[in-house]
Protein backbone atom coordinates (compact mmCIF):
# COMPACT_ATOMS: atom_id res chain seq x y z
CA UNK A 1 0.00 0.00 0.00
CA UNK A 2 0.86 3.55 -0.51
CA UNK A 3 2.54 5.71 2.54
CA UNK A 4 1.19 8.68 3.55
CA UNK A 5 3.06 11.98 4.62
CA UNK A 6 1.02 14.52 7.10
CA UNK A 7 2.80 17.35 9.35
CA UNK A 8 2.70 16.39 12.84
CA UNK A 9 0.67 18.90 14.10
CA UNK A 10 -1.37 21.82 13.11
CA UNK A 11 -2.96 25.29 14.72
CA UNK A 12 -6.43 26.23 14.07
CA UNK A 13 -8.50 29.51 15.23
CA UNK A 14 -11.69 28.35 16.16
CA UNK A 15 -14.61 29.50 13.29
CA UNK A 16 -12.06 29.28 10.48
CA UNK A 17 -11.41 26.88 7.79
CA UNK A 18 -8.87 24.12 8.92
CA UNK A 19 -7.04 22.63 5.74
CA UNK A 20 -5.17 19.43 6.77
CA UNK A 21 -2.69 18.34 4.23
CA UNK A 22 -1.50 14.70 3.17
CA UNK A 23 1.52 13.42 0.25
CA UNK A 24 0.43 10.42 -1.09
CA UNK A 25 3.10 10.61 -4.20
CA UNK A 26 3.12 6.89 -4.59
CA UNK A 27 -0.65 6.21 -4.93
CA UNK A 28 -2.06 3.81 -7.71
CA UNK A 29 -4.53 3.88 -9.71
CA UNK A 30 -6.88 1.69 -7.51
CA UNK A 31 -6.26 3.08 -4.12
CA UNK A 32 -8.89 5.25 -2.44
CA UNK A 33 -7.74 8.05 -0.07
CA UNK A 34 -9.55 7.76 3.41
CA UNK A 35 -9.62 10.47 6.09
CA UNK A 36 -10.40 9.68 9.83
CA UNK A 37 -10.25 11.25 13.03
CA UNK A 38 -9.26 10.28 16.77
CA UNK A 39 -10.95 12.68 19.33
CA UNK A 40 -8.88 12.15 22.59
CA UNK A 41 -8.35 8.28 23.20
CA UNK A 42 -11.79 7.67 21.29
CA UNK A 43 -12.32 5.33 18.73
CA UNK A 44 -11.23 6.86 15.04
CA UNK A 45 -14.34 7.90 13.02
CA UNK A 46 -14.35 7.91 9.55
CA UNK A 47 -14.96 11.40 7.88
CA UNK A 48 -14.53 11.24 4.21
CA UNK A 49 -12.81 9.32 1.45
CA UNK A 50 -12.20 9.86 -2.36
CA UNK A 51 -10.97 8.27 -5.70
CA UNK A 52 -10.04 11.05 -7.97
CA UNK A 53 -12.78 14.24 -7.67
CA UNK A 54 -13.25 16.57 -4.92
CA UNK A 55 -15.82 15.19 -2.24
CA UNK A 56 -17.92 16.98 0.49
CA UNK A 57 -20.31 15.69 2.85
CA UNK A 58 -21.62 17.06 5.85
CA UNK A 59 -18.28 17.05 8.42
CA UNK A 60 -15.81 18.14 5.51
CA UNK A 61 -14.72 18.34 2.02
CA UNK A 62 -11.67 16.46 0.53
CA UNK A 63 -9.51 18.19 -2.35
CA UNK A 64 -7.31 15.65 -4.13
CA UNK A 65 -5.01 17.11 -7.23
CA UNK A 66 -5.02 16.16 -10.53
CA UNK A 67 -2.13 13.99 -10.08
CA UNK A 68 -3.74 12.36 -6.79
CA UNK A 69 -0.33 12.46 -5.24
CA UNK A 70 -1.87 14.96 -2.54
CA UNK A 71 -5.13 16.16 -0.85
CA UNK A 72 -6.27 17.94 1.65
CA UNK A 73 -8.74 18.01 4.34
CA UNK A 74 -11.13 21.00 4.87
CA UNK A 75 -12.81 21.81 7.50
CA UNK A 76 -14.93 24.85 6.98
CA UNK A 77 -15.79 26.15 10.50
CA UNK A 78 -13.60 24.38 12.49
CA UNK A 79 -14.91 24.06 16.66
CA UNK A 80 -13.11 23.18 19.08
CA UNK A 81 -14.38 19.71 19.38
CA UNK A 82 -12.34 19.75 15.91
CA UNK A 83 -9.28 18.95 18.10
CA UNK A 84 -8.35 15.80 16.94
CA UNK A 85 -5.37 13.88 15.48
CA UNK A 86 -6.86 13.41 11.39
CA UNK A 87 -5.40 10.07 10.11
CA UNK A 88 -5.05 10.23 6.08
CA UNK A 89 -5.19 6.58 5.09
CA UNK A 90 -4.66 5.30 0.90
CA UNK A 91 -5.70 1.75 0.48
CA UNK A 92 -7.39 -0.38 -2.85
CA UNK A 93 -11.26 -0.32 -2.07
CA UNK A 94 -10.45 -4.32 -2.42
CA UNK A 95 -7.28 -5.96 -0.66
CA UNK A 96 -6.21 -8.75 0.14
CA UNK A 97 -6.10 -8.43 3.53
CA UNK A 98 -9.32 -7.96 4.40
CA UNK A 99 -9.47 -4.22 3.82
CA UNK A 100 -7.41 -3.45 6.10
CA UNK A 101 -6.92 0.13 6.77
CA UNK A 102 -2.73 0.85 7.93
CA UNK A 103 -2.99 4.02 9.90
CA UNK A 104 0.01 6.50 10.24
CA UNK A 105 1.23 9.03 12.54
CA UNK A 106 -1.71 11.30 11.80
CA UNK A 107 -1.56 15.28 12.21
CA UNK A 108 -3.09 16.60 15.69
CA UNK A 109 -4.99 19.24 14.90
CA UNK A 110 -5.63 22.27 18.06
CA UNK A 111 -8.23 24.06 17.36
CA UNK A 112 -8.13 27.52 19.57
CA UNK A 113 -10.46 30.19 20.85
CA UNK B 1 -27.59 2.70 22.10
CA UNK B 2 -23.57 2.19 20.58
CA UNK B 3 -23.67 0.33 17.05
CA UNK B 4 -19.94 -1.31 18.58
CA UNK B 5 -19.61 -1.99 22.07
CA UNK B 6 -16.52 -3.14 24.10
CA UNK B 7 -16.23 -4.51 27.42
CA UNK B 8 -14.73 -4.14 29.74
CA UNK B 9 -13.28 -0.12 28.97
CA UNK B 10 -10.64 -0.39 31.88
CA UNK B 11 -8.32 -3.32 32.89
CA UNK B 12 -5.56 -3.53 35.13
CA UNK B 13 -4.21 -7.12 35.34
CA UNK B 14 -0.51 -8.23 36.55
CA UNK B 15 2.11 -10.17 34.19
CA UNK B 16 0.74 -13.96 33.34
CA UNK B 17 -2.61 -13.54 33.47
CA UNK B 18 -5.14 -14.94 30.88
CA UNK B 19 -7.36 -11.63 29.67
CA UNK B 20 -9.86 -11.76 27.01
CA UNK B 21 -11.61 -8.67 25.62
CA UNK B 22 -14.84 -8.54 24.29
CA UNK B 23 -16.52 -6.73 21.17
CA UNK B 24 -19.92 -6.56 20.12
CA UNK B 25 -21.86 -5.31 16.95
CA UNK B 26 -25.51 -4.28 16.04
CA UNK B 27 -24.48 -2.88 12.51
CA UNK B 28 -24.75 -6.17 10.65
CA UNK B 29 -20.84 -5.98 9.37
CA UNK B 30 -19.97 -9.36 8.39
CA UNK B 31 -16.35 -8.05 8.43
CA UNK B 32 -14.54 -7.21 12.12
CA UNK B 33 -11.02 -6.31 13.30
CA UNK B 34 -8.99 -5.75 16.41
CA UNK B 35 -6.34 -3.25 16.48
CA UNK B 36 -4.05 -1.97 19.05
CA UNK B 37 -2.64 1.70 20.12
CA UNK B 38 0.14 2.31 21.89
CA UNK B 39 0.10 5.60 23.01
CA UNK B 40 0.92 8.64 20.94
CA UNK B 41 1.09 6.13 17.76
CA UNK B 42 -1.44 5.27 15.20
CA UNK B 43 -3.22 1.83 15.35
CA UNK B 44 -1.80 -1.61 14.51
CA UNK B 45 -4.14 -4.34 13.43
CA UNK B 46 -3.66 -7.24 15.45
CA UNK B 47 -6.54 -9.81 13.61
CA UNK B 48 -9.66 -9.32 11.02
CA UNK B 49 -12.24 -12.21 10.23
CA UNK B 50 -14.28 -11.60 7.29
CA UNK B 51 -16.87 -13.91 8.70
CA UNK B 52 -17.46 -16.58 11.14
CA UNK B 53 -15.40 -19.25 9.67
CA UNK B 54 -12.76 -16.85 8.52
CA UNK B 55 -10.25 -15.15 10.90
CA UNK B 56 -6.71 -13.99 9.71
CA UNK B 57 -3.82 -12.64 11.46
CA UNK B 58 -2.96 -9.08 10.91
CA UNK B 59 0.08 -7.09 11.70
CA UNK B 60 1.02 -7.95 15.03
CA UNK B 61 -1.09 -10.91 15.96
CA UNK B 62 1.84 -12.97 18.33
CA UNK B 63 0.91 -13.20 21.91
CA UNK B 64 -2.58 -12.83 20.60
CA UNK B 65 -5.57 -15.35 19.70
CA UNK B 66 -9.20 -14.49 18.55
CA UNK B 67 -12.81 -15.73 18.55
CA UNK B 68 -15.47 -15.08 16.62
CA UNK B 69 -18.32 -16.70 18.32
CA UNK B 70 -21.37 -14.93 15.95
CA UNK B 71 -21.37 -12.25 13.21
CA UNK B 72 -22.13 -9.95 16.21
CA UNK B 73 -19.24 -11.10 18.57
CA UNK B 74 -15.52 -10.97 18.28
CA UNK B 75 -13.25 -11.39 21.38
CA UNK B 76 -9.35 -10.98 21.39
CA UNK B 77 -7.28 -12.82 24.30
CA UNK B 78 -4.03 -12.20 25.49
CA UNK B 79 -3.36 -15.98 26.57
CA UNK B 80 -0.28 -14.63 28.92
CA UNK B 81 -0.37 -11.14 29.50
CA UNK B 82 2.80 -9.19 29.39
CA UNK B 83 3.67 -5.50 30.01
CA UNK B 84 4.61 -4.92 26.66
CA UNK B 85 1.10 -5.00 25.47
CA UNK B 86 -0.36 -2.12 27.87
CA UNK B 87 -1.84 -0.10 24.67
CA UNK B 88 -5.81 0.85 23.94
CA UNK B 89 -7.59 -1.91 22.10
CA UNK B 90 -9.91 -1.24 19.91
CA UNK B 91 -12.40 -3.38 17.81
CA UNK B 92 -14.17 -2.31 14.16
CA UNK B 93 -16.73 -3.31 11.91
CA UNK B 94 -17.04 -3.20 8.29
CA UNK B 95 -19.07 -4.55 5.19
CA UNK B 96 -17.35 -6.25 3.02
CA UNK B 97 -15.77 -4.20 0.27
CA UNK B 98 -15.85 -1.00 2.12
CA UNK B 99 -13.02 0.64 3.90
CA UNK B 100 -15.25 2.70 5.72
CA UNK B 101 -14.61 1.30 9.48
CA UNK B 102 -16.76 1.71 12.18
CA UNK B 103 -14.91 1.95 16.08
CA UNK B 104 -15.67 0.96 19.12
CA UNK B 105 -15.23 3.03 22.00
CA UNK B 106 -12.06 1.09 23.03
CA UNK B 107 -10.40 -0.84 26.28
CA UNK B 108 -7.87 0.44 28.19
CA UNK B 109 -5.81 -2.54 28.96
CA UNK B 110 -2.83 -1.94 31.74
CA UNK B 111 -0.29 -5.03 32.07
CA UNK B 112 1.91 -4.89 35.60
Amino acid sequence: DAKTTQPPSMDCAEGRAANLPCNHSTISGNEYVYWYRQIHSQGPQYIIHGLKNNETNEMASLIITEDRKSSTLILPHATLRDTAVYYCIVSPRHNNAGNMLTFGGGTRLMVKP
Amino acid sequence: DADVTQTPRNRITKTGKRIMLECSQTKGHDRMYWYRQDPGLGLQLIYYSFDVKDINKGEISDGYSVSRQAQAKFSLSLESAIPNQTALYFCATSDPGQLKQFFGPGTRLTVL
